[in-house]
C-alpha cells in the first residue's frame, strides 16, 4: 500500500510569489492534515481537511490556504511568499480523525529568497 | 537580528543499552499520543500510540508510558541500534486530527 506522497520535494520561489503543494494520502484516508517545520519553531499545525472540508485550522495568516478534492488528495497554497516561509511542508493522512494513526509524508522543501 | 531556534534535548546511548525518551504534554483533556521518529531528511514515522486511558502500552521494541497525573509521557526504546539515531517527537491531539508536537529529542547511538 503507497503510502502519502507529496509533491514536488522541494521547491524554490521567490518573495511575493505563489506556490501550491500537494499531498496525495494513504488509499483509503478521509482526513488530511498539514504542518510547517522550521528550526525555529518545530512543528506547527496548519489545517486539517476531512471530506473536502476544512475542519480544524492553526494559527497562521490567511495568506495560507487549503483545499481537499473528492479523491482525499490535498492541496495547500502559501501566496505572497516571505522569507519567513521557508521550511519543510509535510502532509499527514489518517483514516479518519479523532484517535486513529497519522501517517506523514517526506515533505516539501519550500525555499524562498 | 539573530533568529533563536528550539533547542533541541539530546540523547547519547551506547548501542545496546536501553534509551528513554520523555515529554511533558500540556493539555490535561489531551485522550490521545503519537510517537514519531523523524530521520534527517524525511517526514515524522509513526512509531507507537496511546490512548488516555491506558497507562501502558507495547510494540516491537519500545513501550510508552503515560503518566496523566503529571502529565508525562514516555517512550524507551529496548536494545538500542545505530538505526534508532533519530529526533523523537511526542505528539497531543488537541482536537480533530490537530496534533501538538513537543520540540523533539535528538538521539544519538554509539556503536
Amino acid at each position: 500500500k503507497a503510502g502519502v506522497t507529496q509533491t514536488p520535494r522541494y521547491l524554490i520561489k521567490t518573495r511575493g510569489q505563489q506556490v501550491t503543494l500537494s499531498c496525495s494520502p494513504i488509499s483509503g484516508h478521509r482526513s488530511v492534515s498539514w504542518y510547517q517545520q522550521t528550526p525555529g519553531q518545530g512543528l506547527q499545525f496548519l489545517f486539517e481537511y476531512f471530506s473536502e472540508t476544512q475542519r480544524n485550522k492553526g494559527n497562521f495568516p490567511g495568506r495560507f490556504s487549503g483545499r481537499q478534492f473528492s479523491n482525499s488528495r490535498s492541496e495547500m497554497n502559501v501566496s505572497t511568499l516571505e522569507l519567513g516561509d521557508s521550511a519543510l511542508y509535510l502532509c499527514a493522512s489518517s483514516l479518519e480523525s479523532m484517535n486513529t494513526e497519522a501517517f506523514f509524508g517526506q515533505g516539501t522543501r519550500l525555499t524562498v529568497v | 537580528g539573530e533568529s533563536v531556534g528550539l533547542h533541541l534535548p539530546t540523547l547519547s546511548v551506547q548501542e545496546g543499552d536501553n534509551s528513554i525518551i520523555n515529554c511533558a504534554y500540556s493539555n490535561s483533556a489531551s485522550d490521545y499520543f503519537i510517537w514519531y521518529k523523524q530521520e534527517s531528511g524525511k517526514g515524522p514515522q509513526f512509531i507507537i500510540d496511546i490512548r488516555s486511558n491506558m497507562d501502558k502500552r507495547q510494540g516491537q521494541r519500545v513501550t510508552v508510558l503515560l503518566n496523566k497525573t503529571v502529565k508525562h509521557l514516555s517512550l524507551q526504546i529496548a536494545a538500542t541500534q545505530p538505526g534508532d539515531s533519530a529526533v523523537y517527537f511526542c505528539a497531543e491531539e488537541m482536537t480533530g486530527n490537530q496534533f501538538y508536537f513537543g520540540t523533539g529529542t535528538s538521539l544519538t547511538v554509539i556503536p
